[in-house]
């Protein structure tokens, strides 16, 4: 299985304030036969289910707003919140999709001062 | 517009089997390269991909509970199932299923209490 390390924890920012998550896989998630990186981003917020954020490392899913957005390549990864709003408290976790099974790094809790 | 409900018994006794009913719209899991996942949540705690089965009937397991596992899906390709054999506490947990090899739209959850 692959496994996935995510940092940090939990984080506590001011609206307006940039944050990044990171990620870590115990294995390359690149394909050599498309050269996608095969690594999601999704967020939940409390009481319900994870919404999809990222996929291939950096395509932002249809209507999630431009201030996610996803980088990194083969093991190594990232998302960042720009210009953090309320509305992005929330639990952030990412999975690999490169083989099954499945995959989730342990979440990082997302706190507005 | 897709939509995705589980259903299952809410509360059952340890080494019991589990067996909940992923009920959905909006697509068909006959379409070449459809997939739908199960996926669980303890309480306060981080995700676990299960198992998933796709539009040509193969099926994935997560081999940490293989075992205790078994996807299946009607002959209509409307519905989806899970059995979990001989539950233990550590089951508790919202079970979701969601559609796609990356999971794309997710069902509210069902929450499954195992205890005696």
């Amino acid at each position: 299985d692959i496994v996935m390390t995510q940092s940090p924890f939990s984080l506590a920012v001011s609206e307006g304030e940039m944050v990044t998550i990171n990620c870590k896989s115990s294995q390359s998630l690149l394909s050599s036969g498309n050269q996608k990186n095969y690594l999601a981003w999704y967020q939940q917020k409390p009481g319900q289910s994870p919404k999809l954020l990222i996929y291939y490392a950096s395509t932002r899913q249809s209507g999630v707003p431009d201030r996610f957005i996803g980088s990194g390549s083969g093991t190594d990864f990232t998302l960042t919140i720009s210009d953090v709003q309320a509305e992005d408290l929330a639990d952030y976790y990412c999975l690999q999709h490169y083989s099954y099974p499945l995959t989730f790094g342990s979440g990082t809790k997302l706190e507005i001062k | 517009q897709v939509t995705l409900k589980e259903s299952g018994p809410g509360m059952l006794q340890p080494s019991k089997t589990l067996s909940l009913t992923c009920s959905f719209s909006g697509f068909s899991l006959s379409t070449s390269g459809m997939v739908v996942s199960w996926i669980r949540q303890p309480s306060g705690k981080s995700l676990e991909w299960l198992a998933a089965i796709d539009w040509d009937g193969d099926k994935y397991y997560n081999p940490s509970l293989k075992s205790r596992l078994t996807v299946s899906k009607d002959t209509s390709n409307t519905q989806v199932f899970l059995k979990i054999t001989s539950v233990d506490i550590a089951d508790t947990a919202t079970y979701y299923c969601a559609r796609s090899r990356i999971p794309l739209e997710w069902g509210q959850g069902v929450m499954v209490t195992v205890s005696s």
